[in-house]
């Protein structure tokens, strides 16, 4: 089974600031596609972002961009500009194209824009 | 999202009762996915389907069942309710385009007392 780790189990961030939540992953397969989603208390899961791991350039939405690094294998969201509607647990995800498309979830990180 | 419907969105119930969730698509995904969410844990894989009546296991699929008959529908069965299995379930889908990403439910949230 593939890993993922989120270090940070909890961050805070000033309003309008930048903050990076980290995300690390473990796998021995080149073609593979990492997602973050984000979770506001609504309990509702909503994809932020997408990166397909062939492609070198990280994607970018907004005020949300990630740092992918395929070698070291860390995917990391870094989110501009924070906002009050940003506070939510964020979720790193990995998946491998194969029979069932499985997702690996990682633990999460609890963030909070503090006003 | 994704015209996923979850019923019910609240279940309490006793230990040793049986229980049945119901996910309802109206997207026509092949891929339908049963995580439940714990504190901690993120989200936890416990079965899922690659087309009608094709399932399989998950992470943590001991003492759930699943069950697909048609395209649109995926059941997840607790056959006898343990304390343990208090928790929030989402269901998920996706499409069979590799990049694609998954789509959940509102969620239930489930207590066994």
């Amino acid at each position: 089974a593939q890993t993922v780790t989120q270090s940070q189990p909890e961050m805070s961030v000033q309003e309008a600031e930048t903050v990076t939540l980290s995300c690390t992953y473990d796998t021995s397969e080149s073609n593979y596609y990492l997602f973050w989603y984000k979770q506001p208390p609504s309990r509702q899961m909503i994809l932020v972002i997408r990166q397909e791991a062939y492609k070198q350039q990280n994607a970018t939405e907004n005020r949300f961009s990630v740092n992918f690094q395929k070698a070291a294998k860390s995917f990391s969201l870094k989110i501009s500009d924070s906002q009050l509607g940003d506070t939510a647990m964020y979720f790193c995800a990995f998946m491998k194209p194969n029979t069932g498309n499985q997702f690996y979830f990682g633990t999460g990180t609890s963030l909070t824009v503090i006003p | 999202d994704a015209g996923i419907t979850q019923s019910p969105r609240h279940k309490v119930t006793e230990t040793g009762t049986p229980v049945t969730l119901r996910c309802h698509q109206t997207e026509n995904h092949r891929y339908m996915y049963w995580y439940r969410q714990d504190p901690g844990h993120g989200l936890r894989l416990i079965h899922y389907s690659y087309g009608v009546k094709d399932t399989d296991k998950g992470e943590v699929s001991d003492g759930y069942s699943v069950s697909r008959s048609k395209t649109e529908d995926f059941l997840l069965t607790l056959e006898s309710a343990t304390s343990s299995q208090t928790s929030v379930y989402f269901c998920a889908t996706t499409g069979e385009i590799s990049n694609q990403p998954q789509h959940f439910g509102d969620g239930t949230r489930l207590s066994i007392l």
